[in-house]
């Protein structure tokens, strides 16, 4: 079975572009999670989907930062403009849902965004 | 709010010793706690987890025990290996809460 998986692997932009990061969740997993992994520090909760609905945006900083998930599958996380503080690694997730704090997350291999 | 606090690495060890990584929480109510492992450019894997007090969980030879009194998830090993050598990375789930809350993360590396 095919894990959780996100495009590209790596990115490097300039300050003030456009940065996008895609994932697939494992088939049949309602939930999808997006966190962000600074250098040296564990990976914290940027925004968290039930379906096609977002439950859990309360970390995404909402002036640069937006996602989506259409139709339930697919994730798209978007930085505009990036600035140098968002070089860090992007780490999608995803559960199957319902069963609450007991269960387990599946990690994709992350994106590692360079912003010079 | 949750938290977890792991020991500070990086931790050096030679093949075949015995390893703890110490691990601590705070949290509300009754969370559950996971041991996630990261391999040099791959994504987090889940080592172990356990659901409730006095759990323990074990894989690939590693283990951890649930304990509410301390409010600690030590993970053990009796004989690591070179390829154990990675990043690990303690977490818990608040009840009642799909929100995952991290450690720093604790890093290994294993000599032959």
């Amino acid at each position: 079975e095919a894990g959780v998986v996100q495009s590209p692997r790596y990115k490097i932009i300039e300050k003030k572009q456009p940065v996008a990061f895609w994932c697939n969740p494992i088939s049949g997993h309602n939930t999808l999670y997006w966190y962000r992994q600074n250098l040296g520090q564990g990976p914290e909760l940027l925004i968290r989907y039930e379906n096609e609905e977002a439950v859990d945006d309360s970390q995404l900083p909402k002036d640069r930062f937006s996602a989506e998930r259409l139709k339930g599958v697919d994730s798209t996380l978007k930085i505009q403009p990036a600035e140098l503080g968002d070089s860090a690694v992007y780490l999608c997730a995803s559960s199957l849902g319902g069963s609450g704090h007991k269960e387990t997350q599946y990690f994709g291999p992350g994106t590692r965004l360079l912003v010079l | 709010g949750d938290s977890v606090t792991q020991m500070e690495g990086p931790v050096t060890l030679s093949e075949e010793a015995f390893l703890t990584i110490n691990c601590t929480y705070t949290a509300t109510g009754y969370p559950s706690l996971f041991w996630y492992v990261q391999y040099p450019g791959e994504g987090l894997q889940l080592l172990l987890k356990a659901t409730k007090a006095d759990d323990k969980g074990s894989n690939k030879g590693f283990e951890a025990t649930y304990r509410k009194e301390t409010t600690s998830f030590h993970l053990e090993k009796g004989s690591v290996q070179v390829s154990d050598s990675a990043v690990y990375f303690c977490a818990l789930k608040a009840g009642g809460s799909e929100k995952l809350v991290f450690g720093k993360g604790t890093k290994l590396t294993v000599n032959p």
